[in-house]
């Protein structure tokens, strides 16, 4: 099984700044990494897929890079509906697994 | 617009039994993957399985394995996860999800079904 590994486990940032978040991948997994939003009390979201694209509805401020086993969510410029837990997940091999998460706080 | 309705708020005791569904919108419901993802209380998410509700090929990632059955009815869109006997650590919001793409990360979700299991 491939073990996602996210840092940091929390990040705080002021609304405004950029966050930068990590996801580390136990073996390659090519392009096929996912995002996800998840606040509380809600089901969680799609942000980015293939490591890079956007989903449908998703601002320009999220944005995705990496290949491999090393992997980075940006957000540009912290907007108040983006403080949530950010998952990253693996799909280039069975069974479909996530990262712990990264809670982005206001700092 | 694809919707994934999820049934309700379940409480259960130990050794019960459960079947939660899913039910999908849209012709499209049989020609793409639902997986069933568990989130234990403040825990992160976990893949439980996936079936493809077009022919119910089935695939449990190894921890799930033997401890659930998902299952599916085309013909009302609906897919179903269910436990033959419950423990407390069962005790998990479930969420029904749909695969993007042909491809396996998860771009349509349920509400979430909460259930609780507690003597």
């Amino acid at each position: 099984e491939i073990v996602m590994t996210q840092s940091p486990a929390t990040l705080s940032v002021s609304p405004g700044e950029r966050a930068t978040l990590s996801c580390r991948a136990s073996q390659s997994v090519s392009s096929s990494l996912a995002w996800y939003q998840q606040k509380p009390g809600q089901a969680p979201r799609l942000l980015i897929y293939g490591a890079s694209t956007r989903a449908t509805g998703i601002p320009a401020r999220f944005s995705g890079s990496g290949s491999g086993t090393e992997f980075t969510l940006t957000i540009s410029s912290l907007q108040s509906e983006d403080f949530a837990v950010y998952y990253c997940q693996q799909y280039n091999k069975w069974p479909r697994t996530f990262g712990q998460g990264t809670k982005v706080e206001i700092k | 617009e694809v919707q994934l309705v999820q049934s309700g708020a379940e409480v259960k005791k130990p050794g019960e039994s459960l079947k939660i569904s899913c039910k999908g919108s849209g012709d499209s419901f049989t020609s793409y993957w639902i997986g069933w993802v568990r989130q234990m209380p403040g825990k992160g998410l976990e893949c439980m399985g996936i079936i493809y509700p077009g022919d119910s090929d089935t695939r449990y990632s190894p921890s799930f394995q033997g401890q659930v059955t998902i299952s599916a009815d085309k013909s009302i869109r609906t897919a179903y996860l269910q436990w033959s006997s419950l423990k407390a650590s069962d005790t998990a919001m479930y969420y029904c999800a749909r695969h993007g793409g042909g491809e396996g990360y998860f771009d349509y979700w349920g509400q979430g079904t909460p259930v609780t299991v507690s003597s």
